[in-house]
């Protein structure tokens, strides 16, 4: 079965520091991965995805699979970026597959 | 606001007792799932639905859960005889026809608390 792990429940950084926060998967297949992020008081909603290699809000992730990692990196943290980070996967890519696993998560807080 | 609804958004019972919750998708999204979250851990798959047929069940979804989305728009999940387990924040999301892209439009949630 496939497994998310995001090894640090909390991160706190200084604001203009750099933040990279960790996801680790295990899955056997080819899957897709994603960071979906909740600020204090609103929804859970998706962030980026591996597959669009873009970059959000100033995050990045670059899918390593031979370290099976996909972390997310900011150069330089913002105060607005305090929130709840999951990192979810879903098996095999194409479009067949509709159920996204789930980290437990990462609290970033950013400090002024 | 067009957004993924649910309903209560608060929910406090005896244990025993019957809940259900339901969920308002985005008109336009065929595909509804539902997740639950407990203190420390990420959402965690329950089900799922594409338009009315429920596709996948977790086996986190005891005898006690049912869930239904009898005309392919709204669904409810009902919890029967309540255990204090089940406490919990339970999530609706749909997701957009088509080829999936892994972008799931979640509601606000619904949270339980068993007594």
């Amino acid at each position: 079965a496939q497994r998310v792990t995001q090894p640090e429940k909390l991160l706190s950084v200084f604001k203009g520091a750099p933040v990279e926060l960790k996801c680790n998967y295990s899955y056997s297949g080819s899957p897709e991965l994603f960071w979906y992020v909740q600020y204090s008081r609103q929804r859970l909603q998706l962030l980026l995805r591996h597959i669009s290699r873009e970059s959000i809000k100033g995050f990045t992730a670059d899918l390593n699979k031979g370290e099976t990692s996909f972390h997310l990196k900011k150069p330089f943290a913002q105060e607005e970026d305090s929130a709840m980070y999951y990192c979810a996967l879903i098996r095999d890519s194409g479009g067949s597959n509709y159920k996204l696993t789930f980290g437990k998560g990462t609290l970033l807080t950013v400090n002024p | 606001d067009t957004g993924v609804s649910q309903d209560p958004r608060h929910k406090i019972t005896k244990r025993g007792q019957n809940v259900t919750f339901r969920c308002d998708p985005i008109s336009e999204h065929n595909r509804l799932y539902w997740y639950r979250q407990t203190l420390g851990q990420g959402p965690e798959f329950l089900t799922y639905f594409q338009n009315e047929a429920q596709l996948e069940k977790s086996r986190l979804l005891s005898d006690r859960f049912s869930a239904e989305r009898p005309k392919g728009s709204f669904s409810t999940l009902e919890i029967q005889r309540t255990e204090q387990g089940d406490s919990a924040m339970y999530l609706c999301a749909s997701s957009r026809r088509g080829l999936f892209t892994g972008e799931l439009f979640f509601g606000e949630g619904s949270r339980l608390t068993v007594l």
